[in-house]
Order: structure tokens, then C-alpha cells, then sequence
């Protein structure tokens, strides 16, 4: 079956530093998903991707579709103490979602 | 999570014994999932239901049951719960991208 890998696990930053997690696929993906998950809480749509190459933000919040369709990236500008939680990328294939992971953010005040 | 209802919110339950999740939507969506959560395995699909009256198996459906009652409803039964049951169990609607919800989650405990 497919499979997502996502990286980092988990993050510890300081209030302010940018963020940078990745996704990558074994298989093609038509569509890339970011989410975030605040604890206690189902996950969040964050921002969606339709196209190779894709470029597409959403406040401090940066994702793109890799060139090659298999990976994905996001990005978090100035983190702020809200921004903890756990990050999913998920690929849709049809009407199912396969999900990476999660990358666990931490920020320090 | 507006619009998706799971109940119960926890749950701890023995091993053998049986229950059943609901998820009850009210955004008139077709499409509903149920998927576990576990420490570093992301979100895992159970089972699906693409309409009213059909449903497929997902990545995990072993003991499990699903029953999609009507179109605002979608229930996961474990008939004989294990402690590998243990989880946070969600369900997601979806209409598209954008029109895609998840629930709160219940977290069910087997001992």
C-alpha cells in the first residue's frame, strides 16, 4: 500500500524561529494536505495542493507540491506559542487520504 | 469540527467485551471515515463509506464492523475488544478538500 514518511518526528524551537517539515511518498499523489492537530482535538485543515510545483500560504504558514508528486513541504514563519501541535501531510488518492506520521512542534516562549 | 459529533468522548472497556462508536454528521456529506490515531503511526483508515448504504474496508479493518445507518450516521463496532484496540479513534466527513471535517475523537482504552 502507499506509504508517507514525514520528518521530522518532533521539533523544539524557540518563539520566532522558522519551521521546515517534509513528506515523501512512494507512490504519485494528485493532491497534497497539510493539517495540524491541537491536543485533544481531530486535525485541521491547513492548506491544499493541486499541482507540481505548487506554491500556496496561508498566513506565516508556506506549503509546496513537490516537482516530482511523491513530496510535499511546509513552512512556518516567526513561530508563535499557538503554533504547537502535531502537523500531518496527507496524499488523496480518489476519495481516500493515506497520512504521514505527524511531526510534533514544541515552541519555547 | 463543526458539524461531527463522536460519542462517547473515552471509553475504557475489558478485553471480550463489546461497543460501538458513533459518528453523527450534520453538513450532508456523503463520504465518512473512521480512522485510528497512534503515538508515530499517523492516522490509520478503518474502514469507509462512500453513500449511504455501502462501505469499504480501509488499511486496518480487522475486528472491526461498520454500519452507515443513514446518511447523517456512520458507527464502528468492535465486537471483542483487545488491547491492541487501544486508541483514539476519529471520523471524518468529507465533500472535497475544503469541505472536510473531523471529529473530536474518542479515546478508548481495552484492559
Amino acid at each position: 500500500g502507499q506509504q508517507l514518511n514525514q520528518s521530522p518526528q518532533s521539533m523544539f524551537i524557540q518563539e520566532g524561529e522558522d519551521v521546515s517539515m517534509n513528506c515523501t511518498s512512494s507512490s504519485i499523489f494528485n493532491t497534497w494536505l497539510w493539517y495540524k492537530q491541537d491536543p485533544g482535538e481531530g486535525p485541521v485543515l491547513l492548506i491544499a495542493l493541486y499541482k507540481a510545483g505548487e506554491l500556496t500560504s496561508n498566513g506565516r504558514l508556506t506549503a509546496q507540491f513537490g516537482i516530482t508528486r511523491k513530496d510535499s513541504f511546509l513552512n512556518i514563519s516567526a513561530s508563535i506559542p499557538s503554533d504547537v501541535g502535531i502537523y500531518f501531510c496527507a496524499g488523496r488518492s480518489g476519495s481516500r487520504l493515506t497520512f504521514g506520521e505527524g511531526t510534533q512542534l514544541t515552541v519555547n516562549p | 469540527n463543526a458539524g461531527v459529533t463522536q460519542t462517547p468522548k473515552f471509553q475504557v472497556l475489558k478485553t471480550g467485551q463489546s461497543m460501538t462508536l458513533q459518528c453523527a454528521q450534520d453538513m450532508n456529506h456523503n463520504s465518512m471515515y473512521w480512522y485510528r490515531q497512534d503515538p508515530g503511526m499517523g492516522l490509520r483508515l478503518i474502514y469507509y463509506s462512500a453513500s449511504e448504504g455501502t462501505t469499504d474496508k480501509g488499511e486496518v479493518p480487522n475486528g472491526y464492523n461498520v454500519s452507515r445507518l443513514n446518511k447523517r450516521e456512520f458507527s464502528l463496532r468492535l465486537e471483542s475488544a483487545a488491547p491492541s484496540q487501544t486508541s483514539v479513534y476519529f471520523c471524518r466527513i468529507d465533500r472535497g478538500d475544503y469541505e472536510q471535517y473531523f471529529g473530536p475523537g474518542t479515546r478508548l482504552t481495552v484492559t
